[in-house]
């Protein structure tokens, strides 16, 4: 079992450009969710995949968008990026109907400069 | 709204200590508390999770335990090691999936 996987591992991106960030999530799991980790904070949630469709939603704005595809991976986007989306961007996988631990990929370190 | 404490910032033990972090929360309606350990620069590694229904659960040297109606959590790490050094983290589910995360806890553990 390979667990939460994402890629790519390092990013750096330029100020207005957009970005992809890929999960696949562990074996079993059918929900995906996304955190944005800054230095020296705990993560703060972003969204939450399910069934392909967005099923809760942090305070993000609009920028942040994502997509869960039928093998139950996940992608997370953001358009006009902004220095302050420099972060590491966390996946976890989990169960929607039990109410067991969630589990953490090694996360996407990106760099806005 | 949910927030999650965290104390202390930082720690800084002696090998073979025992030593006693604390997280606490400000809605006690949750599913659950899960426990993480986080290298610098890495994913989070779940250490415990602790259900709603439960008091405390137990993983090797680790011992985490829970207290609703105090809204108060703390994990316990027995005859600590210089491997135990990373930050902890503690996080509240009580919107199936949503977790709110504290601050952290910097633990260095001195041979």
């Amino acid at each position: 079992d390979a667990g939460v996987t994402q890629s790519p591992t390092h990013l750096i991106k330029t100020r207005g450009q957009q970005v992809t960030l890929r999960c696949s999530p562990k074996s079993g799991h059918d929900t995906v969710s996304w955190y944005q980790q800054a230095l020296g904070q705990g993560p703060q949630f972003i969204f939450q995949y399910y069934e392909e469709e967005e099923r809760q939603r942090g305070n993000f704005p609009d920028r942040f968008s994502g997509h869960q595809f039928p093998n139950y991976s996940s992608e997370l986007n953001v358009n006009a990026l902004l220095l302050g989306d420099s972060a590491l961007y966390l996946c976890a996988s989990s169960s929607w109907t039990e109410n067991t631990e969630a589990f953490f990929g090694q996360g996407t370190r990106l760099t806005v400069v | 709204k949910q927030e999650v404490t965290q104390i202390p910032a930082a720690l800084s033990v002696p090998e073979g200590e025992n030593l006693v972090l604390n997280c606490s929360f400000t809605d006690s309606a949750i599913y659950n508390l899960q426990w993480f350990r986080q290298d610098p620069g890495k994913g989070l590694t779940s250490l415990l999770l602790i259900q709603s229904s439960q008091r405390e659960q137990t993983s090797g040297r680790l011992n985490a335990s829970l207290d609703k109606s105090s809204g108060r959590s703390t994990l316990y790490i027995a005859a600590s090691q210089p491997g135990d050094s990373a930050t902890y983290l503690c996080a509240v589910d009580n919107q199936g999936g949503k977790l709110i995360f504290g601050q952290g806890t910097e633990l260095s553990v001195k041979p």
